[in-house]
């Protein structure tokens, strides 16, 4: 079983949409819940990160850590067609760097 | 301020053949890191370096793979030889501190293994 689980896409929305976007995970020594957004042919950037249970807000993004589901969740406001891109969860342990990643939800945001 | 650079973004290379992979950082940044992303699946880690030593290389596949990072800057990841499972895109990434520190990624080198 992977230690993180993502459901890949592709998830097409029309502009303005909610966009809600998922991760389980199995191991509970993850404290640490980043997401990034990767553009084709860019790397990764990172968008938000959380450490704790609760929610957390940047503009149109807001970051949703369950730590007794083990579900994180990134949900996006008014979607754009900018927003179009492969959204990852990554995840760390306390004292360790090494992120363990999700696949990606690729999304594609209709204009 | 320049991001993490890689070189080359794509390389194309014939089974049994040697590969190296290179990365800049961004300037100051001690730690750095190696991931790979073999298609269909997720991005896995493989190495981090802090300046020149390496902290943990508990993802790197087998010993055909080897990385440096020679003065604690840029950083190579050689392949010797490739195999057809070696194909991926391989990124690097940075980070300023230990602890909880963004990790800044490179557009990532495809290496097509044929």
């Amino acid at each position: 079983q992977k230690e993180v689980e993502q459901d890949p896409g592709p998830l097409s929305v029309p502009e303005g949409a909610i966009v809600s976007l998922n991760c389980t995970y199995s191991n509970s020594a993850f404290q640490y819940f980043m997401w990034y957004r990767q553009y084709s042919r860019k790397g990764p950037e990172l968008l938000m990160y959380t450490y704790s249970s609760g929610n957390k807000e940047d503009g149109r993004f807001t970051a949703q850590v369950d730590k007794s589901s083990k579900y994180i969740s990134l949900f996006i406001r008014d979607s754009q067609p900018s927003d179009s891109a492969t959204y990852l969860c990554a995840m760390l342990t306390s004292g360790t760097y090494k992120y363990i990643f999700g696949t990606g939800t690729r999304l594609k945001v209709l204009a | 301020e320049a991001g993490v650079t890689q070189f080359p973004s794509h390389s194309v290379i014939e089974k049994g053949q040697t590969v190296t992979l290179r990365c800049d950082p961004i300037s100051g940044h001690d730690n750095l890191y190696w991931y790979r992303r073999v298609m269909g699946k997720e991005i896995k880690f493989l190495l981090h370096f802090v300046k020149e030593s390496k902290q943990d290389e508990s993802g790197m596949p087998n010993n055909r793979f080897l990385a440096e990072r020679t003065g604690g800057t840029y950083s190579t990841l050689k392949v010797q030889p490739a195999e057809l499972e070696d194909s991926g895109v391989y990124f690097c990434a940075s980070s300023q501190d230990l602890g909880l520190s963004e990790q800044y990624f490179g557009p990532g080198t495809r290496l097509t293994v044929t």
